[in-house]
């Protein structure tokens, strides 16, 4: 079926570097992709969304790029932190009945930053 | 920000037993709550959708039966495990979406409930 999936389950880097990590995708047929962060025993924390008509969107020291041509979607870190160690989900969010929309995860990278 | 709320955190119950987890938006309105399911090591799959005063929907493969969905009041939802199994232990995970958030695609996560059944 149609899914969201990740190239690296994990991604080890050490303070300071950048980081980059990478979803692939399948249906087109989405409005929005989105990156959570997911820490430990807790639920997803929202990091930066970008809808389906863009290519680019940046954040405080976050970058999401959406190339739609072969259905990639990478989320950039720049400096990273040891804070920002955790699992990296991307979601496909597609729109639903009653102004919501419906997410659909994929795997996960595990981000784990060395000091 | 909107902060959604879960209880218990974590819950220990013997098979066949029924188990309740509560959601709860704290400061906001929630007309609509989100049910998922997290294995160790994956990811969250959506179990059901639920609108306030109506029945949930569910996703392929979930029984309605055996995850009781109550969306009775606009800050709260329940998520009832009937006669639960080892199988069904797992990281239950709610979300709600703000209406009056102005993003309609943003949920608002829960730090979800620890259920694991003997």
């Amino acid at each position: 079926g149609e899914s969201v999936g990740l190239h690296l389950p994990t991604l080890s880097v050490q303070e300071g570097d950048n980081s980059i990590i990478n979803c692939a995708y399948s249906n087109s047929a989405s409005d929005y992709f989105i990156w959570y962060k997911q820490e430990s025993g807790k639920g997803p924390q929202f990091i930066i969304d970008i809808r389906s008509n863009m290519d680019k969107r940046q954040g405080q020291r976050v970058t999401v790029l959406l190339n739609k041509t072969v259905k990639h979607l990478s989320l950039q870190i720049a400096a990273t932190q040891p804070g920002d160690s955790a699992v990296y989900f991307c979601a496909e969010a597609r729109y639903i009945l009653g102004s919501n929309y419906k997410l659909t995860f994929g795997k996960g990278t595990l981000l784990t930053v060395n000091p | 920000g909107a902060v959604v709320s879960q209880h218990p955190s974590w819950v220990i119950c013997k098979s066949g037993t029924s188990v309740k987890i509560e959601c709860r938006s704290l400061d906001f309105q929630a007309t609509t709550m989100f049910w998922y399911r997290q294995f160790p090591k994956q990811s969250l799959m959506l179990m059901a959708t639920s609108n306030e005063g109506s029945k949930a929907t569910y996703e392929q493969g979930v029984e309605k039966d055996k995850f009781l969905i109550n969306h009775a009041s606009l800050t709260l939802s329940t998520l009832t495990v009937t006669s639960a199994h080892p199988e069904d232990s797992s990281f239950y995970i709610c979300s709600a979406r703000d209406p009056n958030s102005g993003r309609d695609n943003e949920q608002f996560f829960g730090p979800g409930t620890r259920l694991t059944v003997l």
